[in-house]
């Protein structure tokens, strides 16, 4: 079955820091690739997505390549913010109509100023 | 705000009692998901709906859960009997094609507690 597996947290940093999130995943065909953030207390904002090999998505300073070669969507960011401070989810869908996200365990990130 | 919309945004409920839980979608869509998620975990899928559908509930446990999506109003998951396992924080989330490709918005989730 499909599965996301996220790098172990929590990541802490400090401001202007470089960040990258591992995320690799398991799937057939080709399914497409999202980051979501989620504050304390809501729920999960799309922060950028990527539906095909080689689509680099990005948003707010965030980038994401989807690598087909080695099933991997890392999340970087070249300078972190105290704002930035969420967890980070990263999450699958299959192409196929009606697609449940699959989503990683999440990535608690502390930026510290 | 035209976001997809949950209610309520805490609920306590004591062991044996129902719980209900209220989506409304983005406007225009007609595309609704139902997430659970454990405290520190991630989150599991549980249902799919469209309007008077549904069209995928393996996520769904096989007791005590059911949810729907009428023609008109909100989506409701109830939870019937619940027990302490039950206590977690529950999405819905919307999208506009149910496709693959199409992001999912999320609502702030209902924090279920159970006494």
């Amino acid at each position: 079955g499909n599965s996301v597996t996220q790098m172990e947290g929590p990541v802490t940093l400090s401001e202007e820091a470089f960040l990258t999130i591992n995320c690799t995943y398991t799937a057939t065909g080709y399914p497409s690739l999202f980051w979501y953030v989620q504050y304390p207390g809501e729920g999960l904002q799309l922060l950028l997505k990527a539906t095909k090999a080689d689509d680099k998505g990005s948003n707010k300073g965030f980038e994401a390549t989807y690598r087909k070669e080695t099933t991997s969507f890392h999340l970087e960011k070249g300078s972190v913010q105290v704002s930035d401070s969420a967890v980070y989810f990263c999450a699958l869908s299959k192409e196929t109509s009606g697609s449940r996200l699959t989503f990683g365990e999440g990535t608690q990130l502390t930026v510290n100023p | 705000n035209a976001g997809v919309m949950q209610n309520p945004r805490h609920l306590v409920r004591r062991r044996g009692q129902e719980a209900r839980l209220r989506c409304s979608p983005m406007k225009g869509h007609s595309h609704v998901y139902w997430y659970r998620q454990l405290p520190e975990e991630g989150l599991k899928f549980m249902v799919y709906l469209q309007k008077e559908n549904i069209i995928d509930e393996s996520g769904m446990p096989k007791e005590r859960f059911s949810a729907e999506f009428p023609k008109e109003g909100p989506s409701i998951l109830r939870i019937q009997q619940v027990v302490r396992g039950d206590s977690a924080a529950y999405f819905c989330a919307s999208s506009l094609t149910g496709e693959g490709n199409q992001p999912q918005h999320f609502g702030d989730g209902t924090r279920l507690s159970i006494l």
